[in-house]
């Protein structure tokens, strides 16, 4: 069955650090990975997508994630946090279809803090 | 501009109570989902259609019905049963079509906050 683990449910860096998020999943086939951010009182938002096409993947606002199948990761990444970056993310797997359809299974999700 | 419009943002039940979510997409997405999302735990699947008049139960469907009359439209009904209906529930959408996985991400609205008054 699909899955995934957020390791991590608080990071907190500097402004201008290096933002790391980890993304560990399980899946019984070839796996198609999301991340999503959330504001406060807001939906998610995609910030980047893995469809097999490149291991290296460029979403919005300066985030990047690199699947590494050997490792089953897929972690979010950000050279220099910025203020704004402060937020939730989550992690999410596609479902097989006698799992739940077309949906997505989510981790728990990673509150990300950064102070100035 | 197209997206996902969920009313009201902030809602209220009493006990006993039935009380209905709205979500209305404009995207033309023919797949449309529910999720509740409590501190810490993520998002848990409700329900979800992948066409119209068809739908399926998720992980946490007790206490919760839906319909799916028109392709633009999947409302929730949180019933008198669900007893601890106090959540963030967010809806979704995606063009995926049925088959072994999906490829298409989905597009969330900015969900409606629900409490016992």
């Amino acid at each position: 069955a699909q899955s995934v683990t957020q390791l991590g449910s608080h990071v907190s860096v500097s402004e201008g650090a290096l933002v790391l998020l980890r993304c560990n999943y399980s899946s019984s086939v070839p796996p198609y990975l999301f991340w999503y951010v959330q504001y406060p009182n807001q939906g998610l938002q995609l910030l980047l997508k893995y469809t097999s096409a490149a291991t290296l993947v460029k979403g919005i606002n300066g985030f990047e994630a690199e699947f590494k199948k050997s490792e089953t990761s897929f972690h979010l990444t950000k050279p220099s946090a910025h203020m704004s970056d402060a937020a939730e993310y989550f992690c999410a797997v596609s479902a097989t279809a006698n799992q739940a359809g077309t949906a997505l299974i989510f981790g728990k999700g990673t509150t990300l803090s950064v102070s100035s | 501009d197209g997206g996902i419009t969920q009313s009201p943002k902030y809602l209220f039940r009493k006990e006993g109570q039935n009380v209905t979510l709205s979500c209305e997409q404009n995207l033309n997405h023919d797949a449309m989902y529910w999720y509740r999302q409590d501190p810490g735990q993520g998002l848990r699947l409700i329900y979800y259609s992948q066409i119209v008049n068809d739908f399926q139960k998720g992980d946490i469907a007790e206490g919760y019905s839906v319909s799916r009359e028109k392709k633009e439209s999947f409302p929730l009904t949180v019933t008198s049963a669900q007893k601890n209906p106090t959540a963030f529930y967010l809806c979704a959408s995606s063009t995926a079509k049925p088959g072994p996985i999906m490829r298409q991400p989905q597009h969330f609205g900015d969900g409606t906050r629900l409490s016992i008054l």
